[in-house]
């Protein structure tokens, strides 16, 4: 099983709503990510968890708020956002250490913020 | 992270090899080359990586010059499902414990024409 799942696949909210997206994987990696990538630009880090601990945060606003249950799970918790963080938001996996450190992307949740 | 150039676009006849090069002159000796591949609306998809020797899984063929300054993605024979923005990225070899996220530059867009 070489699959990130993310859902949902698509999420609509208003600036006063709070969701959750979530992202799942089973390859036993350790390190996970958000990415955000607005329309026709590259991915941009958000937040790196390592061995369920947040390791890297890309000065993001505290609107967006990163937890690791377990080594399996990552979720972004969304609380009033502006329309301007609508984009499509990644989530990607990797090997803590060693030689194979690919990240594996999941297929991301597109987020339309009204 | 060393600091990547790629040509903005590039298109490639259909069955014809896709050649995309990889400026990164700033690369340190333990800096791997990574590329990743994303087809419009998806995840970002690992394709190959290297260090200093030339490299070929079932997807490309990496080749790295002597001086590691530059390197270029070769699909042997592209389809047009071969069409997205191609990534490469240098990116340091993960430490015990830690993780390396992948900090992706604009790409090159690949168009393969019927």
């Amino acid at each position: 099983d070489t699959e990130v799942t993310q859902t949902p696949k698509h999420l609509v909210m208003g600036m006063t709503n709070k969701k959750s997206l979530k992202c799942e994987q089973h390859m036993g990696h350790r390190a996970m990510y958000w990415y955000k990538q607005k329309a026709k630009k590259p991915p941009e880090l958000m937040f790196v968890y390592s061995y369920e601990k947040l390791s890297i945060n890309e000065s993001v606003p505290s609107r967006f708020s990163p937890e690791c249950p377990n080594s399996s799970l990552l979720n972004l918790h969304l609380h009033a956002l502006q329309p301007e963080d609508s984009a499509l938001y990644l989530c990607a996996s990797s090997q803590g250490r060693g030689a194979r450190t690919e990240a594996f992307f999941g297929q991301g949740t597109r987020l339309t913020v009204v | 992270d060393a600091k990547t150039t790629q040509p903005p676009s590039m298109d490639c006849a259909e069955g014809r090899a896709a050649n995309l090069p990889c400026n990164h002159s700033t690369i340190s000796g333990n800096e791997y080359v990574y590329w990743y591949r994303q087809i419009h609306s998806q995840g970002p998809q690992y394709i190959i990586h290297g260090l200093k020797n030339n490299e070929t899984n079932e997807m490309a063929s990496l080749i790295i010059t002597e001086d590691r300054k530059s390197s270029t993605l070769i699909l042997p024979h592209a389809t047009l499902r071969d069409t997205a923005v191609y990534y490469c990225i240098g990116r340091r070899s993960i430490s015990s414990g830690s993780a390396r996220q992948l900090t992706f530059g604009s790409g090159t867009q690949l168009t393969v024409l019927p």
